[in-house]
């Protein structure tokens, strides 16, 4: 099952300017993790939040949480062509569960 | 993709053959994890393992089947039972943790033919 449902399903942003996807989920959760996924590649994971956390910082990545909405969002400042690919967040639900669940993705275009 | 490697990257199959997708690991990580991904689609998990010997059904189990008897190794196989295999095909392990990270091979595109 989707538990985790990003949107915009796809985004076309300039050089230079911000990109905000937003995730929201269904059950309550440990934490939600947002992963990168290169046409044709597997994923790499870039950044964590706790479900005790509101925001969390990495690099140009910026995270939010708001469990009480239950929704995540991720910001990419200062977009760079690069940065072209689609992401997915991932909840790990409460309960010791080990198994992620994966929202549909967005799909990032960053136009030089 | 460091660390997990899926083999064949490209993979064709007739219909009513069984193939078996390669996942094998060098992170020491106990647990294996593989997923389907359809085009502009999440991922969907299939089997997991938690640990050697052990395995468990996905979401969307039926028509696959997997082994681990290695801590290394987790290979998938998708049978004739499965009616529509072609899509591109995600092994992870998990790093056990306050945050449960998962890392990714490069996938396997399989087609049926």
């Amino acid at each position: 099952s989707q538990q985790g449902e990003e949107d915009p399903q796809a985004l076309s942003i300039q050089e230079g300017e911000n990109a905000t996807m937003n995730c929201s989920y269904k059950t309550s959760i440990n934490n939600l993790q947002w992963y990168r996924q290169n046409s044709g590649r597997g994923l790499v994971h870039l950044i964590l939040i706790r479900s005790n956390e509101r925001e969390k910082h990495s690099g140009r990545l910026r995270v939010t949480l708001d469990t009480s909405k239950k929704s995540s969002s991720l910001l990419i400042t200062a977009s760079r062509a690069a940065d072209t690919a689609s992401y997915f967040c991932a909840t790990d639900r409460s309960g010791g569960s080990e198994k992620l669940v994966f929202g549909k993705g967005t799909k990032l275009t960053v136009n030089p | 993709d460091g660390g997990i490697t899926q083999s064949p990257k490209y993979l064709f199959r007739k219909e009513g053959q069984n193939v078996t997708l390669s996942c094998e690991q060098n992170l020491n990580h106990d647990a294996m994890y593989w997923y389907r991904q359809d085009p502009g689609q999440g991922l969907r998990l299939i089997y997991y393992s938690q640990i050697v010997n052990d395995f468990q059904k996905g979401d969307i189990a039926e028509g696959y089947s997997v082994s681990r008897e290695k801590k290394e190794s987790f290979p998938l196989t998708v049978t004739s039972a499965q009616k529509n295999p072609t899509a591109f095909y995600l092994c992870a392990t998990l790093q056990r943790g306050p945050g449960n990270e998962q890392f990714f091979g490069p996938g396997t595109r399989l087609t049926v033919l």
